[in-house]
């Protein structure tokens, strides 16, 4: 079936780091990819999306472009600061086929000043 | 306006027993998911409604977890009986339904079983 496969478990960075999380999909059609981001004691949020091969997603510095080739979705931003310490969830959905979202085990990043 | 709303936060049960946590998803939206999630498996689907029918459900999740739509407005999962495997978060969340990637959640139950 489909899957979504994140390599980092955990990440560690300074204030003004480069962030990036890699995010790989297996699926069988054509699939949209998000991701999303969750804070302490708060259910995930939607961060942004991409349907179409090459095309980019961004939201608040957060980057990640459609790979269809690599079959990948990676996460990145420029220069990381404290707030952004969350767990962050790749994912793929197929809405046209009437399926839920399928999420990737997450990553924790942990931003120290 | 309204998010979605998961009662309640906490809930700590014997091995054994039966419980039911509670959704109220966004107001006007037809889709509704429960997801269980933990710190290895990340999130994992448990139940998926479209306008109160059931569309898909986790197939390892199928013999003591059973979700429902009451109505539009009300969704509960019941686990019965209760193992201390089912120790995770309870995550709840809806969608408008008009494309099914931006899913709200709730801020979820967090469950222990003893």
């Amino acid at each position: 079936g489909d899957s979504v496969t994140q390599t980092e478990g955990q990440v560690a960075l300074s204030e003004e780091d480069f962030l990036t999380i890699h995010c790989n999909y297996s699926a069988s059609g054509y699939p949209a990819l998000f991701w999303y981001v969750q804070y302490p004691g708060e259910g995930p949020q939607f961060l942004f999306r991409a349907s179409r091969d090459k095309e980019k997603g961004s939201s608040r510095g957060f980057e990640a472009t459609y790979d269809k080739g690599t079959t990948s979705f990676h996460l990145r931003k420029a220069s990381v600061q404290e707030s952004d310490s969350a767990v962050y969830y790749c994912a793929l959905g197929d809405y046209q086929g009437g399926r839920a979202l399928i999420f990737g085990t997450g990553t924790t990043v942990s931003v120290s000043p | 306006d309204a998010g979605v709303t998961q009662t309640p936060r906490h809930e700590v049960a014997e091995k054994g027993q039966t419980i039911i946590l509670k959704c109220e998803p966004v107001s006007g939206h037809n889709d509704l998911f429960w997801y269980r999630q933990t710190k290895i498996q990340g999130l994992e689907l448990l139940s998926y409604f479209r306008s109160k029918s059931l569309m898909e459900d986790g197939g390892a999740f199928k013999d003591r977890f059973k979700a429902e739509m009451l109505n539009s407005s009300f969704s509960t999962l019941k686990i019965q009986p209760t193992e201390p495997k089912d120790s995770a978060v309870y995550l709840c969340a809806s969608s408008p339904g008009q494309s099914a990637e931006t899913l709200y959640f709730g801020s979820g139950t967090r469950l222990t079983v003893l």
